[in-house]
Formats: structure tokens, sequence, C-alpha cells
């Protein structure tokens, strides 16, 4: 079984641009979440989808918005880019959503340079 | 909220040797997972070893084992016989069934010396 996929692996953008990551969970999966990964905050939770329903969100702004599609593939998009946004996006996808001991795979990232 | 702290930011070890590393917990339920993800420089998250809050045995997974203290809400992975592979920075992870999240520690470099 291919694992989770994300794309593009590395991004560079401006200030004020937007930009879509791209994330394919494996394949029997439904549930796809994101996590923003930097080395200040560390690892923090920015929404789960599960059957295109979000059912989870942090706290980020709104500029911060996502979307799983019917083949479970999620798309997680950040608009008028700030310098803080730049990370290491990670996502991960599990068979079933709300499930304690439910195992994340783990995708390679996306890492995005805003200058 | 659920917090981890992992008050290690780098641990070494030498080659076959032990290493513990540390994490506590804060929370306030009773039903949740702890789980030891593992990150090396390709950057892919990967399971190591999960424990269930309501079993008392701790998790093993070959040289992988946690010492899980619930009421001291502390849970500490030892890697025995440590090899270079096993050079990664490694996440400790909190997740209840109520929340879509899992809360994450803020990792400890684990280097291994040949």
């Amino acid at each position: 079984k291919a694992g989770v996929t994300q794309t593009p692996r590395y991004l560079i953008k401006t200030r004020g641009q937007q930009v879509t990551l791209s994330c394919s969970p494996i394949s029997g999966h439904r549930s796809v979440s994101w996590y923003q990964q930097t080395p200040g905050q560390g690892l923090q939770f920015l929404f789960e989808y599960f059957s295109e329903t979000q059912r989870n969100k942090g706290n980020f702004p709104g500029r911060f918005s996502g979307r799983q599609f019917s083949n479970s593939r999620s798309e997680m998009n950040v608009s008028t880019l700030e310098l803080g946004d730049s990370a290491l996006y990670l996502c991960a996808s599990s068979l079933v959503a709300g499930a304690a001991n439910e195992k994340l795979f783990f995708g390679s990232g996306t890492q995005l340079s805003v200058l | 909220a659920q917090t981890v702290t992992q008050s290690q930011p780098e641990m070494s070890v030498q080659e076959a040797e032990t290493v513990t590393l540390s994490c506590t917990y804060d929370t306030s339920e009773s039903d949740y997972y702890l789980f030891w993800y593992k990150q090396p420089p390709s950057r892919q998250m990967i399971l190591v070893i999960r424990q269930e809050a309501y079993k008392q045995q701790n998790a093993t997974e070959n040289r992988f084992s946690v010492n899980f203290q619930k009421a001291a809400k502390s849970f500490s992975l030892k890697i025995s016989d440590s090899q270079l592979g096993d050079a990664a920075m490694y996440f400790c992870a909190y997740r209840n069934t109520n929340a879509g999240k899992s809360t994450f520690g803020d990792g400890t470099t684990l280097t291994v010396k040949p």
C-alpha cells in the first residue's frame, strides 16, 4: 500500500500570496488531519476531516482552511501569507476519526517558506 | 486543555546502550492514549509505540518500551540496544476519544554515537 503522499514537498511564496497544499491518504483511510510544525511552536493541530466534513479545528486564524474530497484526498489553503506561516505542514491519515487509539500515518510534509 | 511536556530537548546515547526519554502530560480525562512518534531526517513521523491509559501493563515493541505512571502522569520511552538508525527527533503525544487531535510535546532530539 502506498503511504500518505503530500505535494509539493517544498514551496516558496511571498507575503500576501496564497498557497494550496495537497494530501492523499493511505487507500481506505477516511480521516485526514493537518498539523503545522515549527521550531518555536512545535506541532500544532490545524484541522481534521472525515467523510468530507471538518470534525475539529485548531486555534488558527480563518486564513487557514481546508477541505476533503469524496476520494478522501484533502487540501489545505492558506491565504494572505505571513512570514510566520513558514513551517513544515504535515498531513496524517487514519482509518476512522475520533478513536483515541487510532494510529496516525504521516506524510513527509510540505516545507513552506514565506519570503 | 491537555498539555504534553518533554523536558529534554536533546539526548545522546552510545550505540548498543540504553536511553530513556521523558514525557509528562496534564489532563483531566480518564480515557486516553499516549504515543511516541519518531521523526527521522526524512521528516516522516512514524509511530513507535502506544499505551492505553486503562492498561496497567507497560507497552513493549521490540527494543522500545514505556514506563507509564498514570498517577504521576508520566510516560517515558526506553530504547534498549540503541542503533544508529534510532537517531531522530522523538515526540510524545496524547489523544483522547473526544478530540480529533493529538497533542504533541516539543520533541527530544536523540543522537546515537558509534
